[in-house]
């Protein structure tokens, strides 16, 4: 079945660094992928999706970009902020009909001011 | 998208005991999901609860002692039966929303600590 590498944590960055968080991924067909953020105290939110080959998902000054050859969804923001501390979840599509999902271990993020 | 209530929001439980979590979903769903998410772990899919039949368990959830109930397409309720300090978790109801894109929706959890 479908599964889901993540990059273990906890990462700890300065306020306005660079994030990178891997994210990799086996699956038969086609999947989408997601990440999701859980804030302190909350429940999942989602934060950015890509349904096929190429897509690049954004929001919020996130990005990803499903890559079918490296079967990758690389989660990046060019400058964090202290509110960007959360735990991120890097999930897909568990078979082709698409509604179970399969999640990552999780990455918890502390950006530090 | 969804909003999703779930209640309670936590609860503290003695051993032995059970305890029922709801989920309120404003539109109509065909399928809403229930998690588990033990202290600094990821998600686990409990089971699937489709309106009008049994709900789907995954592997390692037996509706012994996880009973679902699926009254209509806004609402479910999980209940987590004769409960030791092993269940002390943070359980999620999602509900997923076609054709928005396999997008799930979640609610906040309900944080349950057994004593």
């Amino acid at each position: 079945g479908n599964s889901v590498t993540q990059m273990e944590g906890p990462v700890t960055l300065s306020e306005e660094a660079f994030l990178t968080i891997n994210c990799t991924y086996t699956a038969t067909g086609y999947p989408s992928l997601f990440w999701y953020v859980q804030y302190p105290g909350e429940g999942l939110q989602l934060l950015l999706k890509a349904t096929k080959a190429d897509d690049k998902g954004s929001n919020k000054g996130f990005e990803a970009t499903y890559r079918k050859e490296t079967t990758s969804f690389h989660l990046e923001k060019g400058s964090v902020q202290v509110s960007d501390s959360a735990v991120y979840f890097c999930a897909l599509t568990k078979d082709n009909y698409g509604q179970n999902f399969v999640f990552g271990p999780g990455t918890r993020l502390s950006v530090l001011p | 998208s969804a909003v999703i209530s779930q209640k309670p929001s936590r609860d503290i439980c003695q051993r032995g005991t059970s305890l029922t979590i709801q989920c309120q979903v404003d539109s109509q769903v065909t399928m809403m999901f229930w998690y588990r998410q033990q202290p600094g772990q990821s998600l686990t899919l409990i089971a699937t609860a489709n309106q009008g039949s049994e709900a789907t368990y995954e592997s390692g959830f037996v509706i012994d002692k996880f009973p679902i109930s699926r009254p209509n397409l806004t609402f479910s309720t999980l209940t987590v039966s004769n409960m030791s300090p092993e269940d002390s978790s943070i359980y999620l109801c999602s509900v997923g929303l076609l054709p928005a894109g396999n997008i799930q929706y979640f609610g906040a959890g309900t944080r349950l600590s057994v004593l």
